[in-house]
């Protein structure tokens, strides 16, 4: 399967700050997404990065707050705006290939003061 | 009533033991199951990938989808403590391009 690597792998910032988060994959893949995974909550999917055009965003997220990426077929960037310290979480890549599973990046870690 | 129904634990079992992780979920038009497992600071790894009912085997991993009782299991026999993790469910409607819909994930550790 594709290896996928996020940047940062953590981070600390001060709220009312913006921070991006970069997802790269050693391969093209079809498909991109961001997840969210916050404490005792299950994994949930903030937006599909679709390459060349806008996001598709889930019910919840909004594109004013997380603006996504994808200029190619190997690299998205996930950016959180505006943070509080509500948006601590954990933020994950996933990619995936017609008709096979998705594989998750070890993900950003991200605590807002 | 959530989509996916995941016991988060935690369980703990000794070293040799059969596990049996489950979760029940209330969309009938899932059709792909999956088993990740996350170890602490990592991203979800996948275990176990399922289409429809039945079962899949993997080495010391069972895979079970029951689609007429909406619900899915994962044995893990002879456990070890490296096998000691949180292991998520999720399922998704289509096998390409569709989100997935996760489980809260079942924390299990294996003492040695």
């Amino acid at each position: 399967s594709a290896v996928i690597s996020q940047k940062p792998s953590r981070d600390i910032c001060q709220r009312g700050t913006s921070l991006t988060i970069q997802c790269q994959v050693d391969s093209q893949v079809t498909m991109m997404f961001w997840y969210r995974q916050q404490p005792g909550q299950s994994l949930t999917l903030i937006a599909t990065a679709n390459q060349g055009s806008e996001a598709t965003y889930e019910s919840g997220f909004v594109i004013d707050k997380f603006p996504i990426s994808r200029p190619n077929l190997t690299f998205s960037t996930l950016t959180v705006s505006n943070m509080s310290p509500e948006d601590s979480s954990i933020y994950l890549c996933s990619v995936q290939d017609i008709n096979q599973p998705q594989h998750f990046g070890d993900g950003t870690r991200l605590s807002i003061l | 009533q959530k989509e996916v129904e995941q016991d988060p634990g935690p369980l703990s079992v000794p070293e040799g033991a059969i596990v049996s992780l489950n979760c029940t979920y209330s969309n009938s038009a899932f059709q792909y199951f999956m088993w990740y497992r996350q170890y602490s600071r990592k991203g979800p790894e996948l275990l176990m990938y399922t289409y429809s009912s039945g079962n899949k085997e993997d080495g010391r991993f069972t895979a079970q989808v029951d689609k007429s009782s909406k619900y899915i299991s994962l044995f893990i026999r002879d456990s070890q403590p490296s096998d000691s993790a949180t292991y998520l469910c999720a399922m998704s409607r289509q096998g390409g391009s569709e989100k997935l819909v996760f489980g809260k994930g079942t924390k299990l550790t294996v003492n040695p």
